[in-house]
């Protein structure tokens, strides 16, 4: 069964350097998405993607907080001058249609900041 | 802003036991999602419950939804250990948002 596919599963950065997390949504799916995971609490929604740019993005997306396609392939999130509190598990989805489909989650990177 | 509360948030439960997961939200959204998540690991889609009225079960799991109420029911028949995990409802929120849950932490002791 396809599957996305997220790396690298744990990056350990230091405070104020620059991440990429990577995922490889699902082939044939148009929709994607980045959520994020505080320890222990709810999932958060952070940005979702189609046709090439921003559909939505959430008051957590700001400056920092970027995406991207750089192929047909891959879907990345960049977080610049990371902080502390983006300690966090970090999923990316990807759906076939917008609404009325699940989403398909890959199982995540978790980004820790020293 | 948009709210998903979850209730209850934390839920221990004897093995053969029938439960309910309460899930109320605040917008007029008529998509209402499941996912269920092991510790650890990633989200796994449950239920997608598209419409007033809508019921799905999948072996001891079934959910409903009544939009007029804003409240999605997970109910569990005759718990099993193997149902032990954190469940999330989720919602479209307006635009192309998705609002999760507080989550709840099942617990099925034997």
């Amino acid at each position: 069964e396809p599957e996305v596919t997220q790396t690298p599963s744990h990056q350990v950065t230091q405070m104020g350097q620059e991440v990429i997390l990577r995922c490889v949504p699902i082939s044939n799916h148009l929709y994607f998405y980045w959520y994020r995971q505080i320890l222990g609490q709810k999932v958060e929604f952070l940005v979702s993607f189609y046709n090439n740019e921003i559909s939505e993005k959430s008051e957590i997306f700001d400056d920092q907080f970027s995406v991207e396609r750089p192929d047909g392939s891959n879907f990345t999130l960049k977080i610049r001058s990371t902080k502390l509190e983006d300690s966090a598990m970090y999923f990316c989805a990807s759906s076939d249609f917008w609404g009325g489909q699940p989403q398909h989650f890959g199982d995540g990177t978790r980004l820790s900041i020293l | 802003e948009l709210k998903v509360e979850q209730n209850p948030l934390f839920l221990s439960m004897q093995e053969g036991k029938n439960y309910t997961i309460y899930c109320n939200y605040s917008t007029t959204s008529d998509r209402l999602y499941w996912y269920r998540q092991d510790p650890g690991k990633s989200l796994e889609s449950l239920f997608v419950l598209l419409s007033n009225g809508a019921v799905k079960q999948e072996g001891r799991l079934m959910a409903s939804l009544d939009t007029k109420a804003r409240l999605s029911t997970l109910h569990i028949t005759a718990a099993v250990h193997d149902l032990s995990a954190t469940y999330f409802c989720a919602v479209d929120g307006d635009g192309n948002q998705f609002y999760f849950g507080t989550g709840t932490s099942l617990t099925v002791i034997p």
